[in-house]
């Protein structure tokens, strides 16, 4: 399997630009989350999927960021509009089930708004 | 809710063991786990233990777990210079279906 695939790797956009983030997890996986990582705040849950339904979002920030997962092969991490402040690296991870709850990460998105 | 903690940076010489601690609150945790980062990389799972055992041995890496004082370490035997990297502590509560991720200790590695 080729593990969790991110796109784009790195994102340079101007404030007030909308911005999407794309992820495929691996095949078989019913678990999808997101997560944001920066130095001041670390690694952050931003929102989870279970069989494609959002779970638990409460970690996404604001209402300029909105996640959805339309298929079990697909989701996307939509911010708009963007700020600076959201520059940071985005990762997608997925997971088979609640058994282990061992996480696969992405190499994820490396976001940088100007 | 859940918090986990571990310091932030680790320092060692190449040969040596690096031990790495990380304290939790969930008592509810099912499983434990450590996440290496290597530079522009996303989180790969090293090892992880589950919450009935005491210790987990696997070639260079020994995890113990004190559930009483709900701390965990990762003790990395004849570290070297290509374990430098950031080392997460997580842990999950299977029924909640997501795990919770301490801030990272950066291991360097020094020749």
């Amino acid at each position: 399997d080729a593990g969790v695939i991110q796109s784009p790797r790195h994102e340079v956009t101007e404030m007030g630009q909308e911005v999407t983030l794309r992820c495929k997890p691996i095949s078989g996986h019913d678990y999808l989350f997101w997560y944001r990582q920066t130095m001041m705040r670390g690694l952050e849950l931003l929102i989870y999927f279970n069989n494609n339904v959002p779970i638990d979002d409460s970690g996404m920030p604001e209402d300029r960021f909105s996640a959805k997962m339309p298929n079990a092969s697909f989701s996307t991490l939509k911010i708009q509009p963007s700020e600076p402040r959201d520059s940071a690296v985005y990762f997608c991870a997925s997971s088979l089930d609640r058994g282990t709850g061992e996480l696969f990460f992405g190499e994820g998105s490396r976001l940088t708004v100007l | 809710g859940e918090d986990v903690e571990q310091s932030l940076f680790l320092s060692v010489r190449e040969g040596d063991s690096s031990v790495i601690n990380c304290t939790y609150t969930d008592s509810s945790s099912t499983y434990l786990y450590w996440y290496k980062q290597e530079p522009g990389a996303g989180l790969q799972l090293l090892t992880y233990i589950f919450s009935n055992m005491d210790m987990k041995q696997d070639q260079r890496l020994t995890v113990l777990l004190n559930k009483k004082d709900k701390h965990l370490s990762l003790r990395i035997a004849d570290t070297q210079t290509g374990d430098s990297a950031i080392y997460f502590c997580a842990e999950s509560d299977t029924n909640a279906g997501k795990s919770t991720f301490g801030d990272g200790t950066t291991l360097t590695v020094k020749p």
